[in-house]
This record gives structure tokens, sequence and C-alpha cells, in this order.
């Protein structure tokens, strides 16, 4: 166990609709990172948070967007779901804004 | 560009036996590098971590190298297990504001009885 959490575990949805994902880093991280795995693939990188900033943007959607908060757990909204968004979501924590990754367990989402 | 390449892409290999897993970079300046094991489904768990001046690193049956001069990386995995099963991802920072690491595309190991 990590000591990330993330939330749902699993979601399915249908096309057109709207989804958020959560993530709790592990306590006393500042950074948080949102990947994306799709079936057979690499992790993509999406985005990182630090201490409530944006630090760095991968190959984040324009339909993708994410936020992190004061108690500075994150959320990653997915709008316009297409099939292709059809994916594992991971967030990962770290110390600081650099630093050995930990990852959480995943939301596994499911566009129909 | 900043780019990690591992190879073999994947690899097949009976319980017991050795293998080494490559990975190369182009990362500039270089800070360090992981590498991670993901088991299929699950987040990935750091294995190591070489900066710089080290080139040598153990994990237990694990042992990873590092020759910053050719920017090229091993992972060599000591009387493999079924456990063992598992993609092994390369993972290079640099120093930079911003995006300043690139994972690599990983190599997926079979481990059979």
């Amino acid at each position: 166990d990590s000591g990330v959490t993330q939330t749902p575990k699993h979601l399915i949805t249908a096309t057109g609709q709207r989804v958020t994902l959560r993530c709790s880093p592990r306590s006393g991280d500042l950074s948080v990172y949102w990947y994306q795995q799709s079936l057979d693939q690499g992790l993509q990188f999406l985005i990182q948070y630090y201490n409530g900033e944006e630090r760095a943007k991968g190959n984040i959607l324009e339909r993708f967007s994410a936020q992190q908060f004061p108690d500075l757990h994150s959320e990653l909204n997915l709008s316009s779901l297409e099939l292709g968004d059809s994916a594992l979501y991971f967030c990962a924590s770290s110390v600081g804004p650099d630093g050995e990754q930990f990852f959480g367990p995943g939301t596994r989402l499911t566009v129909l | 560009k900043n780019q990690v390449e591992q190879s073999p892409q994947s690899l097949i290999i009976l319980e017991g036996k050795n293998c080494t897993l490559q990975c190369n970079y182009t990362v500039s300046p270089f800070s360090n590098l992981r590498w991670y094991k993901q088991d299929t489904g699950r987040g990935p768990v750091s294995l190591t971590i070489m900066t710089f001046s080290e080139n040598t690193k153990s994990n237990g049956r694990y042992t990873a190298t590092l020759d910053a001069d050719t920017k090229q990386s091993s992972l060599h995995i000591t009387a493999s297990q079924l456990s063992d099963s598992a993609s092994y991802i390369c993972v290079v920072s640099w120093d930079n504001y911003g995006q300043n690491f690139v994972f690599g595309p990983g190599t997926r190991l079979s481990v059979l009885p």
C-alpha cells in the first residue's frame, strides 16, 4: 500500500458524459501527478500540481482538467467522454516538486 | 527532445533464469534514473534510483547499472520468480522547472514455470 488513495476504483459511463476522479496523496506529500494508461500501453503523463499550483503539463486533452485543493487532494475532470478515453487513470504523489513518485491503485474508466 | 527507449519490448524467460533489460535515454541535464515495476492493472512501484555519480544499485534480486557517458542503464534480474512477471519502466529526470521527467514505454517480462 503506497498511501495514495484513488476513488472510485471503477467507473462506467457513456460517451459525451463528464466524470470526476479523486486522489488523496500520501500524508506530507505536496505534489500530485495524473497519468493515463490505455490497454497494453505505457503511462502517459497528463499533469502535475505542486502545493496547489500547476507545475507541469503533459499530454492532457483540452476536454480534461484538474485541480489541487488546499487540503492537497486532487481531482481530474474528464468531459465530453469518447470511447478512446477508456483507460486506467493513475494518480501519484511525491514530497517535493520532483522526487520518487508513489502511485495509487488507479481508477479504471470504461466509456460505452 | 528528452526521450527514453527500452528494449526488448517484451521478454519471456523460464523461472530461475536471469535476464537483463535495457534503457537508453537522451536527457539533459541528467538528474537521476529510476526503475519501476508495474504489475498488470496496478500502479508502478519504485525498484531503484541512481544519480549521476552512481553506477550500480541493488534491491534484492534486482541490480541496476548506469553508464552516464553512454546514457544507458540496465536492470538485471537474478534467479527469476513467477512474481517477477510485470512491466519494468525506466524513468529519467533532468534539472528543470516544469515537467522534468520522462517515462520509457516499458519492457513486459513474462516468467514461465
